[in-house]
């Protein structure tokens, strides 16, 4: 089965500074790649999300970047502000009916 | 809110019992998938339906087991239960199978004593 890898476990940055959160995973066939936020005591929220057929995807401070050749993909999030602060995870979905296989979660933290 | 309710919200039982964890998905969300969370595994996927039918399935054992009825609302049945059964168990419900955003619950906490 699909097995996923994510990198670090926890992240502490400045407030301002960029953070970069990479995700390998081994199945080629994997067609989509989503990332989701989850704040404490709260449920994981989806902020971006990338499909196959596509390298890169911006929204705002946030931008996902695709490697397929190395099976690969990043979360980067400039600007950190203290809201930023949360467990983000990463997912690949594979498979006809999606399976999916989260990676094991990245714990950020923005320092004001 | 993502529109995604569950029920209850928290549950405490006994080693050896059997519980119903419930998910009604946002109306016209056809998928609804099953995650359990615990603090040293992270997102486990367990099963996924689709339309009350079965597409997908993760690291489900075989003393759970899940159902979509017609109404799409969906079960997660966990039996023989065991401390490490003990987790986060969130639902999360899609438009579709494929691209589409999934949208979480708020969780069922169970707690097995």
């Amino acid at each position: 089965g699909e097995n996923v890898e994510q990198h670090p476990s926890t992240l502490s940055v400045q407030e301002g500074d960029s953070a970069v959160i990479k995700c390998t995973y081994s199945d080629s066939a994997s067609n989509y790649f989503p990332w989701y936020k989850q704040e404490l005591g709260k449920r994981p929220q989806l902020i971006i999300d990338i499909r196959s057929n596509v390298g890169e995807k911006k929204d705002q401070r946030i931008a996902v970047t695709l490697n397929k050749t190395a099976k690969h993909f990043s979360l980067h999030i400039t600007e950190t502000q203290p809201e930023d602060s949360a467990v983000y995870f990463c997912a690949v979905l594979s498979g006809g009916y999606q399976k999916v296989t989260f990676g094991i979660g990245t714990k950020l933290q923005v320092i004001p | 809110d993502s529109g995604v309710t569950q029920t209850p919200k928290h549950l405490i039982t006994a080693t050896g019992q059997r519980v119903t964890l419930r998910c009604s998905p946002r109306s016209g969300d056809l998928s609804v998938y099953w995650y359990q969370q615990s603090l040293d595994q992270g997102l486990q996927f367990l099963i996924q339906y689709y339309n009350g039918e079965e597409r997908a399935k993760g690291n489900i054992l075989e003393r759970f087991s899940a159902q979509q009825f017609p109404d799409l609302h969906s079960e997660l049945n966990l039996s023989s239960l065991e401390l490490g059964d003990s987790a986060l168990y969130f639902c999360a419900s899609s438009a579709q199978v494929g691209y589409n955003e999934q949208f979480f619950g708020p969780g069922t906490r169970l707690t097995v004593l």
